[in-house]
């Protein structure tokens, strides 16, 4: 089976633009989680999405956003971009059956996120 | 609310010595419990993970861990580091319960560097 999908894998952008981060996660899995990574805040869950619908988000300002479609692919959304947001943006599906949290998460490569 | 505290941010060992990481949670809640190692320039790779049953628990490239309830710990052990252990190992968990959906907390991260 191919792992997660990330795309773009690099990206620059300026201050006050918004970007559209793409995972696409093993087939078969429904669930898709998303995790903000930075050398002064770690690994930071951002949101996760389960058939289309968010069922969990983390402590992140609106300007965040991601939606599921219906062959599990997901995106994330940032708008008006700050300094701050540079990042490592990481995804991570799951097959999330009912309500286990046995499951394991499988990562892709991420997103190098680089505002200027 | 749960948290993964990560003892030692840099640990040095010399090749074919004892590898030890470790890792405390805290939790209201019996955890299931993850460690994942980042390569440069990588997404998270799976090395093992405790949901129930056996406190030891063996992963991929002669890792193991042991869950021990009444320290809250989960440490990670090689006997004998490679060169190619040298990376940065993440200790995570995640609760059992509808508010967990997704989320993975992790600790902040500790870099393994193996000397020759």
């Amino acid at each position: 089976k191919a792992g997660v999908t990330q795309t773009p894998r690099y990206l620059i952008k300026t201050r006050g633009q918004q970007v559209t981060l793409s995972c696409s996660p093993i087939s078969g899995h429904r669930s898709v989680s998303w995790y903000q990574q930075t050398p002064g805040q770690g690994l930071q869950f951002l949101f996760e999405y389960f058939s289309e619908t968010q069922r969990n988000k983390g402590n992140f300002p609106g300007r965040f956003s991601g939606r599921q479609f219906s062959n599990s692919r997901s995106e994330m959304n940032v708008s008006t971009l700050e300094l701050g947001d540079s990042a490592l943006y990481l995804c991570a599906s799951s097959y999330t059956s009912g309500p286990t949290y046995q499951e394991t998460q499988y990562f892709g490569p991420g997103t190098r996120l680089l505002v200027l | 609310a749960q948290s993964v505290t990560q003892l030692g941010s840099h640990v040095s060992v010399s090749e074919g010595a004892l590898v030890l990481l470790r890792c405390n949670y805290s939790s209201s809640v019996p955890p299931y419990l993850f460690w994942y190692v980042q390569y440069p320039n990588q997404g998270l790779q799976l090395l093992l993970k405790y949901t129930t049953g056996a406190t030891l628990v063996k992963g991929i490239n002669g890792f193991e861990a042991e869950f021990k309830k009444s320290e809250t710990s989960f440490h990670l052990t090689k006997p004998s580091a490679h060169m190619s252990d040298a990376a940065e190992y993440f200790c995570a968990v995640i609760l059992a319960g509808g508010t967990s959906y997704g989320k993975l907390t992790f600790g902040q991260g500790t870099i393994l560097t193996v000397h020759p």
